[in-house]
């Protein structure tokens, strides 16, 4: 089956360590996206990549680095200077860069710095 | 600052009635508007709006742009409990950037 898978589901870490959040998609996109979803708050975009090697930065991009190595793979480090890592991550892709009406999200990601 | 607003925050209906979600949004360089149903986490697609006027229809829901008064409804007709989620407003302003709105949570009841 295609989609988007995101793993792990729950991750927890302790304050001061960087953390690689995984997203893979076999839909043969070329657009992928990162997001991050706080209470009370809309999906903010961390990242998006549009074609292998290379990826754009979001609205809130400190603190966290991607790459984008192969075309269905876009990891998302959370390093230790991201001041508020504690959030729930969700990775998203489209089938070509101009197309947002065709997103596609994966399960997210639930992270927890202690 | 590119803003989305979405009006209710939280909504409660009993089955079959009909519900009607408001986004108001102020962005510059508008390109569409998208509303999403989140529920398990994951968003799904809804709607894409790029002209005003325009109803899109799918099911019961429905959905039309005012580009004029820079706002979208969303409406749901005879509501299911299937329905209950929140429902994401979301704005492409230029190339690649998206704001969304907090969501409207909404839940219907037997």
């Amino acid at each position: 089956d295609g989609g988007i898978t995101q793993s792990p589901k729950y991750l927890f870490r302790k304050e001061g360590q960087n953390v690689t959040l995984s997203c893979e998609q076999n839909l043969n996109h070329d657009a992928m996206y990162w997001y991050r979803q706080d209470p009370g708050q809309g999906l903010r975009l961390i990242y998006y990549s549009q074609i292998v090697n290379d990826f754009q930065k979001g609205d809130i991009a400190e603190g966290y680095s991607v790459s984008r190595e192969k075309k269905e793979s876009f990891p998302l480090t959370v390093t230790s200077a991201q001041k508020n890592p504690t959030a729930f991550y969700l990775c998203a892709s489209s089938i070509d860069r101009l197309a947002t009406d065709t997103q596609y999200f994966g399960p997210g990601t639930r992270l927890t710095v202690l | 600052e590119d803003k989305v607003v979405q009006s209710p925050l939280s909504l409660v209906v009993h089955e079959g009635d009909t519900v009607t979600l408001n986004c108001s949004y102020e962005v510059t360089n508008f390109r569409s508007l998208l509303w999403y149903k989140q529920e398990k986490k994951a968003p799904t697609f809804l709607f894409m709006l790029t002209s005003s006027g325009i109803e899109k229809k799918s099911g019961r829901l429905s959905s039309i742009l005012d580009k004029k008064e820079l706002f979208s409804i969303l409406n749901i007709t005879a509501t299911q409990t299937g329905d209950s989620a929140v429902y994401l407003c979301a704005v492409e302003a230029s190339y690649q950037k998206v704001t969304f709105g907090i969501g409207t949570k909404l839940q219907v009841i037997p």
